[in-house]
């Protein structure tokens, strides 16, 4: 049964600072991860989406990594801002639908 | 990416009652439909597989009799919550996807529904 798991669960930064979310999976086998942002009580907004033959995608200051063999993902913000802060998700999809992480809540300190 | 709507957005009631939440697939059609429940600083735990004019699949756990859906349509698909008590209260979120996800197809997801029993 595929878990995912994120590290940290929270993270707190001041504004500019360039950080780093850790996510990783049991299972290999996957077709695809994805990266969302969730802002309180509200649904996903889908972030990047990561092929399993690719080894990252970039969107704005956003880049996120996969290592498949390895099972894992980061999410790399740059420069970081106070509105880049909510809850970080990452979602895994392989011969079933979509399995996520507990996700990584951020705060950006202006 | 495609719109995904959820109605209400909120919901109070009772405990006792039955809710229903509508997810609609505004502007592409939706083969397939899920359906999430997020409890505060959880993840989203899948709940259910609908395909549109079949029954659904529900996940380990589930009770398919508490939480009926129907996909009658290839742009709506509705959850409801029967005899709901406080410990059904959560998010509720669903997603569209525009044939079956194992692979590459992308989900798309509604708002979601908060909902309260009291």
């Amino acid at each position: 049964k595929q878990e995912v798991t994120q590290i940290p669960a929270a993270l707190s930064v001041p504004e500019g600072e360039n950080l780093v979310l850790n996510c990783s999976f049991t299972d290999s086998a996957i077709y695809n991860l994805q990266w969302f942002r969730q802002d309180p009580g509200k649904g996903l907004t889908s972030l990047l989406l990561i092929q399993s033959s690719q080894r990252e995608q970039t969107s704005g200051r956003l880049n996120a990594s996969l290592d498949k063999s390895s099972g894992r993902s980061t999410l790399y913000i740059a420069a970081s801002q106070p509105g880049d802060s909510a809850t970080y998700l990452c979602a895994v999809s392989g011969n079933t639908p979509l399995v996520f992480g507990k996700g990584t809540r951020l705060s950006v300190i202006a | 990416g495609a719109v995904v709507s959820q109605h209400p957005s909120r919901v109070i009631c009772k405990s006792g009652t039955s809710v229903k939440i509508e997810c609609r697939s505004l502007d592409f059609q939706a083969t397939t439909m899920f359906w999430y429940r997020q409890f505060p600083k959880q993840s989203l735990m899948l709940m259910a597989t609908s395909n549109e004019g079949s029954k659904a699949t529900y996940e380990q756990g589930v009770e398919k009799d508490k939480f009926l859906i129907n996909h009658a349509s290839l742009t709506l698909s509705t959850l409801t919550v029967t005899s709901a008590h406080p410990e059904d209260s959560s998010f509720y979120i669903c997603s569209s996807a525009g044939g079956w996800v194992g692979a590459a197809e992308t989900q798309y997801f509604g708002p979601g529904t908060r909902l309260l029993v009291l």
